[in-house]
């Protein structure tokens, strides 16, 4: 099974300053089956990137994803005071299990 | 308009026997390549995948939970219904259903979550 390892554990970040989330897989994961969804308190996570780069429908264009192999990055241009809250990776195999990272905390400075 | 809604029990037993159903619209189960997933998230913590079902009635499942769920569909009420066995406080998580496209391998539409406590 593929482990999927976020960092940090948690940022701190001011409005208008750019984010750069880490997601590192144990294994090679191919690029189509990485996600990245994000989630605020008390909702479910709403996807964000999938194919490791490519914006969900309604996604702004300052969240942005790159990566191959086993390291991939989320990035935020310029945070809004919206965008603060928790990140996951996902990964899909060639078969399920399906698997998430730990969670990268992105909060106000 | 895609949506999914879980419903179930807010309280079980340790020992006892969960049922959670989804229920959804805006696709069906039984278009070639659509699927419904579970996921969980116990209070403050990750996301964790359960079970997959598809159009196809294929069953995929958690490999440290495989032994405790089942996963089934009913396509004409457009349901799906997870059963997790012998349930323990560590259970206690809020459940989410979500649809995954076959090709995609992502979770796309989510439902609202259901929180289940398992306590004495």
């Amino acid at each position: 099974e593929i482990v999927l390892t976020q960092s940090p554990g948690t940022l701190s970040l001011s409005p208008g300053e750019r984010a750069t989330l880490s997601c590192r897989a144990s294994q090679s994961v191919s690029g189509t089956y990485l996600a990245w969804y994000q989630q605020k308190p008390g909702q479910a996570p709403r996807l964000l990137i999938y194919g490791a780069s490519s914006r969900a429908t309604g996604i702004p264009d300052r969240f942005s994803g790159s990566g191959s192999g086993t390291d991939f990055t989320l990035t935020i241009s310029r945070l809004e005071p919206e965008d603060f809250a928790v990140y996951y990776c996902q990964q899909y195999g060639s078969s399920p299990p399906y698997t998430f990272g730990q969670g990268t905390k992105l909060e106000i400075k | 308009r895609v949506t999914l809604r879980e419903s179930g029990p807010a309280l079980v037993k340790p020992t006892q026997t969960l049922t959670l159903t989804c229920t959804f619209s805006g696709f069906s189960l039984s278009t070639s390549g659509m699927c419904v997933s579970w996921i969980r998230q116990p209070p403050g913590k990750a996301l964790e995948w359960l079970a997959l079902i598809d159009w196809d009635d294929d069953k995929y499942y958690s490999t440290s939970l495989k032994t405790r769920l089942t996963i089934s569909k009913d396509t004409s009420k457009n349901q799906v219904v997870l059963t997790m066995t012998n349930v323990d406080p560590v259970d206690t998580a809020t459940y989410y259903c979500a649809r995954v496209l076959h090709s995609s391998g992502h979770f796309d539409y989510w439902g609202q979550g259901t929180l289940v406590t398992v306590s004495s």
